[in-house]
């Protein structure tokens, strides 16, 4: 079944500790994407990538980091996560890209920073 | 660059009855427009889209929408609403120069059909 797979769906930490959600697709996409969703923003994008090694900055990267070693995995990675970080985090997929294409999207994983 | 806005937090309606949810863009180059719904506990969708061609866009569950250029509007419609179709809508939209990378959603809008 084709799929976008994030890791962990549900997650409670604490300022300062690092943390990682995972994001993993099965269909040979070379487009996957980052979002942050909050009541009444909408979905913001954090980061992309087009292909592997290949990233850039979305509209609210501030605070994260992210990596494209593999063409499946593309890893959200909160260095130092504050309480202004807690949010619904959406991981997405395209082959043609985000702007022309379908993008497929992970079940999202809630995070909250105390 | 390019901005969505979304004109209804919440739209509520009775099944059976139409319904439209409204969307303009901004934008100073030709883009490309999208409808996604999120329901409960869910990731999104795609439910329509609009590239190029005719400005009447079908999608699924009887969706659809139109482009108005002129007014920078892409307003989703159904003619008859179902308990089913209870769930978030987002406009999206990307500049055609920048296709492959920048796609730049609405606030939402959360349609509740009620019985």
């Amino acid at each position: 079944e084709a799929q976008v797979t994030q890791n962990p769906r549900y997650l409670i930490t604490v300022t300062g500790k690092k943390l990682t959600v995972t994001c993993s697709q099965n269909m040979n996409h070379e487009y996957m994407s980052w979002y942050r969703q909050d009541p009444g923003l909408g979905l913001r994008q954090i980061y992309y990538s087009m292909n592997v090694e290949v990233t850039d900055k979305g509209d609210v990267p501030e605070g994260y980091k992210v990596s494209r070693k593999e063409k499946r995995n593309f890893p959200l990675i909160l260095e130092s996560p504050s309480p202004n970080q807690t949010s619904l985090y959406f991981c997405a997929s395209s082959l043609l890209g985000g702007g022309t294409g379908e993008l497929f999207f992970g079940e999202g994983s809630r995070l909250t920073v105390l | 660059a390019q901005s969505v806005t979304q004109l209804d937090s919440q739209v509520p309606v009775f099944e059976e009855a139409p319904v439209e949810l409204r969307c303009n863009y901004s934008s100073s180059v030709s883009v490309y427009l999208f409808w996604y719904v999120q329901y409960p506990n869910q990731g999104l969708q795609l439910l329509l889209k609009y590239l190029s061609g005719s400005t009447l866009v079908k999608g699924i569950n009887g969706f659809e929408a139109e482009f108005n250029k002129s007014q920078t509007s892409f307003h989703l419609r159904k003619p008859s609403v179902h308990i089913s179709d209870t769930a978030e809508y987002f406009c999206a939209v990307s500049e055609k120069e920048t296709s492959g990378s920048r796609l730049t959603f609405g606030e939402g809008t959360q349609l509740t059909v009620n019985p």
